[in-house]
């Protein structure tokens, strides 16, 4: 199936841990994108990558890394993990990071920090 | 800090009515706009997108923008129980010489029996 993917589906850790969560579409797209949804569902974008280059980082704290191995895959690594990161991970893609076009969701990753 | 701003709901209509569900943005120069659909605990998926002013329509949805009032909305005729979701407004705009999507809080709708 042609899709973006992630994994893991669910991540439940201790404050303090480091962990990843990575993401790979075989659509093809040049441009790839991390979103956090909290609680109240409001999906605010994180970080886009095109042709595994960071193109926007929305303030995100520098405990979050992104990394783009190639233009299919961009993984999120998160050092020391606050309770305030609990919230699902969307990663995106689509096709150019022009005006229009649609972007493509992963079934997130829900993380939940104890 | 651009904004894009939805009333939370949830909207509740009658299986079979029309559900209107309305969005504003604060980027004049805003071009495209789009309409996600999420399920409880599903990723986003796009049901309609729009950049021109006036009416989209596909099957039983209609996109509605008017780039003056900044202001689009999407209608569902003869709504379903199975449209019960949260409706994502995105609008398109530039940042750092790319294109992002800036999304809504969204509207949550229920659809009864």
């Amino acid at each position: 199936d042609t899709a973006v993917s992630q994994t893991p589906k669910y991540l439940v850790t201790q404050m303090g841990n480091d962990k990843s969560i990575k993401c790979e579409q075989n659509l093809g797209h040049d441009t790839m994108y991390w979103y956090k949804q909290d609680s109240k569902k409001f999906l605010k974008i994180m970080f886009s990558y095109n042709n595994k280059e960071l193109i926007i980082n929305e303030t995100v704290p520098n405990r979050f890394s992104p990394k783009s191995p190639d233009k299919a895959h961009l993984n999120l690594h998160i050092n020391s993990l606050e309770l305030g990161d609990s919230a699902v991970y969307f990663c995106a893609s689509t096709k150019t990071p022009g005006a229009g076009y649609e972007q493509f969701f992963g079934p997130g990753t829900r993380l939940t920090v104890l | 800090q651009k904004e894009v701003e939805q009333n939370s709901g949830p909207l509740s209509v009658p299986e079979g009515a029309i559900a209107s569900l309305n969005c504003t943005y604060s980027d004049r120069g805003s071009q495209s706009f789009f309409w996600y659909r999420q399920y409880s605990g599903k990723s986003p998926e796009l049901i309609m997108f729009i950049y021109s002013n006036g009416d989209k329509e596909d099957g039983r949805f209609t996109a509605q923008l008017n780039k003056a009032s900044q202001y689009v909305s999407l209608l569902i005729r003869d709504s379903q129980p199975s449209d019960s979701a949260t409706y994502l407004c995105a609008v398109n705009e530039l940042n750092s010489g790319y294109s992002t999507l800036t999304f809504g809080k969204g509207t949550m709708l229920l659809v009864s029996p």
